[in-house]
């Protein structure tokens, strides 16, 4: 079913290329960033983190990029596959509390 | 599969109505978190619970309450339920709390109020 809303931005790209998905945060004292990822149906689910004294973060197939100046977040993927067809969330706070403050989310279509 | 279970699955009720979601975060997870997921709010952080606990409050309403039990399942009881309530709630739990501790995400209990 439907799980977020159906005016999100919308980022298409090919199958084996290279996604970017930005992310403007709000609080210029939030210390801690997370990436999630939602599937249609599902609840969200951790990508990757970094703390605001990193400018670059990288995991598996995906680089978390901080610029504080500007209060930008940027998720990389590389070498997009369909199964990373979904709503991507940045998500912030400031430490030590747990309490997150999500973006409007980025829907990512992969075609082949 | 996060862990985190969820039920109900799919709520339907009326307006006015009160309806209890419940929640059963990942063994050995302390702290538990609601969210609400609408259309036009985004998701949006409404309440936490530590070991029984309130820990930290978001925008909830007052016609909301939750609670963490002993057994550390949570409830998210929603009362007078009006029409803009329908939405996705999901609940969320983490191994401790005050940190850079993942959460984890149920699947979520998406409610229709008519």
């Amino acid at each position: 079913g439907e799980s977020v809303g159906l005016h999100l931005p919308t980022l298409s790209v090919q199958e084996g290329d290279n996604s970017i998905i930005n992310c403007a945060y709000s609080n210029s004292a939030s210390d801690y960033f997370i990436w999630y990822k939602q599937e249609s149906g599902k609840g969200p689910q951790f990508i990757i983190d970094i703390r605001s004294n990193m400018d670059k973060r990288q995991g598996q197939r995906v680089t978390v990029l901080l610029n504080k100046t500007v209060k930008h977040l940027s998720l990389q993927i590389a070498a997009t596959q369909p199964g990373d067809s979904a709503v991507y969330f940045c998500a912030e706070t400031l430490l030590p509390t747990d309490k997150l403050i999500f973006g409007t989310g980025t829907r990512l279509q992969v075609f082949p | 599969d996060s862990g985190v279970t969820q039920t109900p699955k799919h709520l339907i009720t009326a307006t006015g109505q009160r309806v209890t979601l419940r929640c059963s975060p990942r063994s050995g997870d302390l702290s538990v978190y609601w969210y609400q997921q609408s259309l036009d709010q985004g998701l949006q952080f409404l309440i936490q619970y530590y070991n029984g606990e309130e820990r930290a409050k978001g925008n909830i309403l007052e016609r909301f309450s939750a609670q963490q039990f002993p057994d550390l399942h949570s409830e998210l009881n929603l009362s007078s339920l009006e029409l803009g309530d329908s939405a996705l709630y999901f609940c969320a739990s983490s191994v401790a709390s005050g940190g850079t501790y993942e959460q984890y995400f149920g699947p979520g209990t998406r409610l229709t109020v008519t």
